[in-house]
C-alpha cells in the first residue's frame, strides 16, 4: 500500500497569511505516460463530509476559491492557501488514487492564530 | 445533486448491516462508486469501490470476505452488505462518487452526509 504522510499534523496561521500543508507518498503517484499525478486534496469542516478542493495534484475543483492551490509531482506535494480566511478552518487530507487501495494522509488541522 | 446514505445503526459484534446510497438528480450509472469510512475522531479510510457497470469490485484487505459492494443502476443505488462486523468497523460510512465518468481510479468529487455504523456489545 502507498503510505501518505502529511506535515504538519496541525497548523495555526494568522488571518490573511499563507498556509502550507505538505504531503509525501511512499512511492510515486505520477502516471508518466499521461503525465498526471493521481493526488487529490480535501477539506473537512466539523460535522461535514469532506469536500474536494484539488485533483491531479494541481487542478482546482469548480467553485473552489483561487486562494487554494496545489503543487508537486512524484512523491512530494503541497497545498497552499495564499491568504487564510476564517472559513478555511478545517482538517485537510491528501489522497492518492494511483493504485488500490486508495490511501489518505492522516490529516492536518488548520486553525487561526 | 446529492447522495443519500441509509442503513447504519447499532449492531453487536458478528452482526450484519446493509448500507444503501441513492443518487438524486443525476444518473450514477456512468460513475464508479465507493465507500469511505471515518472512525470517531479519526481520519479517512477507503473501504470499497465498484465500477460503473458493476463488473469489478475492490476492497481493503481488512473487509475482504466480509463486505460486498453492489449496485443497481436502474434504481440509481449502490449498496454495501457488511457481515461479521467487528468493533473496529465502527465509523461513519460515506458514499462517494468518482469525479470522472467511467474512471475507476479518480478523485472523489461527491460525498454523501454519511451514515453511522456502531459495533458494540
Amino acid at each position: 500500500d502507498i503510505v501518505m504522510t502529511q506535515s504538519p499534523d496541525s497548523l495555526a496561521v494568522s488571518l490573511g497569511e499563507r498556509a502550507t500543508i505538505n504531503c509525501k507518498s511512499s512511492q510515486s503517484v505520477l502516471y508518466r505516460s499521461i503525465n498526471k499525478n493521481y493526488l487529490a486534496w480535501y477539506q473537512q469542516k466539523p460535522g461535514q463530509p469532506p469536500k474536494l478542493l484539488i485533483y491531479w495534484a494541481s487542478t482546482r475543483e469548480s467553485g473552489v476559491p483561487d486562494r487554494f492551490s496545489g503543487s508537486g509531482s512524484g512523491t512530494n506535494f503541497t497545498l497552499t492557501i495564499s491568504s487564510l480566511q476564517a472559513e478555511d478552518v478545517a482538517v485537510y487530507y491528501c489522497h492518492q488514487y494511483y493504485s488500490s487501495p486508495d490511501t489518505f494522509g492522516q490529516g492536518t488541522k488548520l486553525e487561526i492564530k | 445533486v446529492q447522495l443519500l446514505e441509509s442503513g447504519g445503526g447499532l449492531v453487536q459484534p458478528g452482526g450484519s448491516l446493509r448500507l444503501s446510497c441513492v443518487a438524486s438528480r443525476f444518473r450514477m450509472s456512468s460513475y464508479a462508486m465507493s465507500w469511505v469510512r471515518q472512525a470517531p475522531g479519526k481520519g479517512l479510510e477507503w473501504v470499497s469501490t465498484i465500477s460503473d457497470s458493476g463488473n469489478s469490485a475492490y476492497y481493503r484487505d481488512s473487509v475482504k470476505g466480509r463486505f460486498t459492494i453492489s449496485r443497481d443502476n436502474s434504481e440509481n443505488t449502490v449498496f454495501q452488505q457488511m457481515n461479521s462486523l467487528r468493533i473496529d468497523d465502527t465509523a461513519v460510512y460515506y458514499c462517494v462518487q468518482a469525479r470522472g465518468s467511467g474512471e475507476l481510479f479518480d478523485a472523489f468529487d461527491m460525498w454523501g452526509q454519511g451514515t453511522l455504523v456502531a459495533v458494540s456489545s
